[in-house]
């Protein structure tokens, strides 16, 4: 059982330069989101998904897309990367992330870096 | 700003001792949950408290919920250096749309 697997693990970018981080979950859970961490920030949610075809936004979602058109699969899209983009991108997914939340199961990160 | 405050931000624990991290929200929270990070790695759950005043331990570690849901605490007797790591805690903020929000974290160091 594979749980959150996350590619790549590891990226740099230039400035201006579009990516897309992908994560995939097999546990068929209907809640996925996208967290970036920065030093003394904690973990701040970007985009999230209650199920397939529905996305919204979290606290930062400037200079990020998501889509999901299934339910394994929640791409993050840097649409023209900036150096405060630079961090570490976690994707997440819980059986529901409505008012009881359920345990959240975290991919492995992936470390962005754009000079 | 932050809804959800944890402090210390970085803890240095003598091997043995013990210590307590807090973690409090703005608001009322109808949950918490509790999460670890070891270094270079991913968050993972520890545990999730519902109930006001709930106090639920994991070996070496007790987790409590506040009486008035808006704090919890975490509280490591005999700190090893498998404890090393940032403890994470998270609840439903209303004003997020009830979505997971994290607190900054409590970076735990232990010294030999």
């Amino acid at each position: 059982n594979a749980g959150v697997t996350q590619t790549p693990k590891f990226q740099v970018l230039k400035t201006g330069q579009s990516m897309t981080l992908q994560c995939a979950q097999d546990m068929n859970h209907e809640y996925m989101s996208w967290y970036r961490q920065d030093p003394g920030m904690g973990l701040r949610l970007i985009h999230y998904s209650v199920g397939a075809g529905i996305t919204d936004q979290g606290e930062v979602p400037n200079g990020y897309n998501v889509s999901r058109s299934t339910t394994e699969d929640f791409p993050l899209r840097l649409l023209s990367a900036a150096p405060s983009q630079t961090s570490v991108y976690f994707c997440a997914s819980s059986y529901s992330g409505h008012q009881l939340n359920t345990e959240a199961f975290f991919g492995q990160g992936t470390r962005l870096t754009v000079v | 700003g932050q809804q959800v405050m944890q402090i210390p931000q970085y803890q240095h624990v003598q091997e043995g001792e013990d210590f307590t991290t807090y973690c409090n929200s703005s608001t009322t929270l109808s949950n918490i949950q509790w999460y670890k990070q070891r270094p270079g790695g991913h968050p993972v759950f520890l545990i999730q408290l519902v109930k006001s005043g709930e106090v639920k331990k994991q070996k070496r570690l007790t987790f409590q919920f506040g009486e008035a849901k808006k704090n919890s605490s975490l509280h490591i007797t005999a700190t090893q250096t498998t404890d090393v790591g940032t403890y994470f805690c998270a609840g439903p903020i209303r004003a997020a749309g009830n979505k997971l929000t994290f607190g900054g974290g409590t970076r735990v160091l232990v010294k030999p």
